[in-house]
C-alpha cells in the first residue's frame, strides 16, 4: 500500500476484555515495529519484526501483550485482559532497510479503556 | 540504558526567526540520527536523518550532528506557525536495531 494502514483507528473497551489492533506496512518494507505513546509521552517501544528472524521482545511491557506477523506482512498487537492503564496511542511503523533510514509511522489506534 | 534526552519545551520563536532544538544521546557507538515532527493528535513525521559528523541541510532544516559531545540538533529557519508541533530526536544505537525516541520539544511559533 501507499503508507502504513492501521485499524481500528479508535478503540474503547471494558476493562479485562482482550482487544486485537492490526498493522498492515508499506508493501516490501522487511521491517515492522509496534510502539505506544501515553498522552503528552514519549515513544515506547513495544516488539519489533525483522524478515523471518525471531522478533524482538524486549519492550512488551507485561505477558498479556503479545503480536505476531503472519507471511511477513501484516501485524497483530494483542492485549489480554486490558487494564486502564494500557490506554494509550499504539503506533506502527514499517521500514526498508532494518530502521537504519527512519520509520514510516501509520496513523496509530487510539486505545480507551473504562 | 540507552537514553535520548530532550528539553520538553516550550520553546517559543518569533515568526520568521531561527528555531534551534537540541538533543543529546547517551550510546557513544550510536549510527543513525533522526528528526521526526509530531502535529497533535497526528502520527510521527520524518523530516530529518544524519549518519555523519556535520551539517545536512533540506530547505529550511538543517541537521547538525557532533559525535564526540553526543549532540544533535536541529535548526528551522525562516520558521513558519505551521512549524509548531513537537519535534521527536531519535537515535538508531547500531544498524538493525530499533530506533530510540527521546521525549520530544514543543516548538510554538509565534506569528
Amino acid at each position: 500500500g501507499a503508507g502504513v494502514s492501521q485499524s481500528p483507528s479508535n478503540k474503547v473497551t471494558e476493562k479485562g476484555k482482550d482487544v486485537e489492533l492490526r498493522c498492515d506496512p508499506i508493501s516490501g518494507h522487511t521491517a515492522l515495529y509496534w510502539y505506544r505513546q501515553s498522552l503528552g509521552q514519549g515513544l515506547e517501544f513495544l516488539i519489533y519484526f525483522q524478515g523471518n528472524s525471531a522478533p524482538d521482545k524486549s519492550g512488551l511491557p507485561s505477558d498479556r501483550f503479545s503480536a505476531e506477523r503472519t507471511g511477513g506482512s501484516v501485524s497483530t498487537l494483542t492485549i489480554q485482559r486490558t487494564q486502564q492503564e494500557d490506554s494509550a496511542v499504539y503506533l506502527c511503523a514499517s521500514s526498508q532497510h532494518q530502521g537504519n533510514d527512519g520509520y514510516t509511522f501509520g496513523s496509530g489506534t487510539r486505545l480507551t479503556v473504562v | 540504558q540507552k537514553e535520548v534526552e530532550q528539553n520538553s519545551g516550550p520553546l517559543s520563536v518569533p515568526e520568521g526567526a531561527i528555531a534551534s532544538l537540541n538533543c543529546t544521546y547517551s550510546d557513544r557507538g550510536s549510527q543513525s540520527f533522526f528528526w521526526y515532527r509530531q502535529y497533535s493528535g497526528k502520527s510521527p513525521e520524518l523530516i530529518m536523518f544524519i549518519y555523519s559528523n556535520g551539517d545536512k541541510e533540506d530547505g529550511r532544516f538543517t541537521a547538525q550532528l557532533n559525535k564526540a559531545s553526543q549532540y544533535v540538533s536541529l535548526l528551522i529557519r525562516d520558521s513558519q506557525p505551521s512549524d509548531s508541533a513537537t519535534y521527536l530526536c531519535a537515535v538508531n544505537p547500531r544498524r538493525d536495531d530499533k530506533i530510540i525516541f527521546g521525549k520530544g520539544t514543543r516548538l510554538h511559533i509565534l506569528p
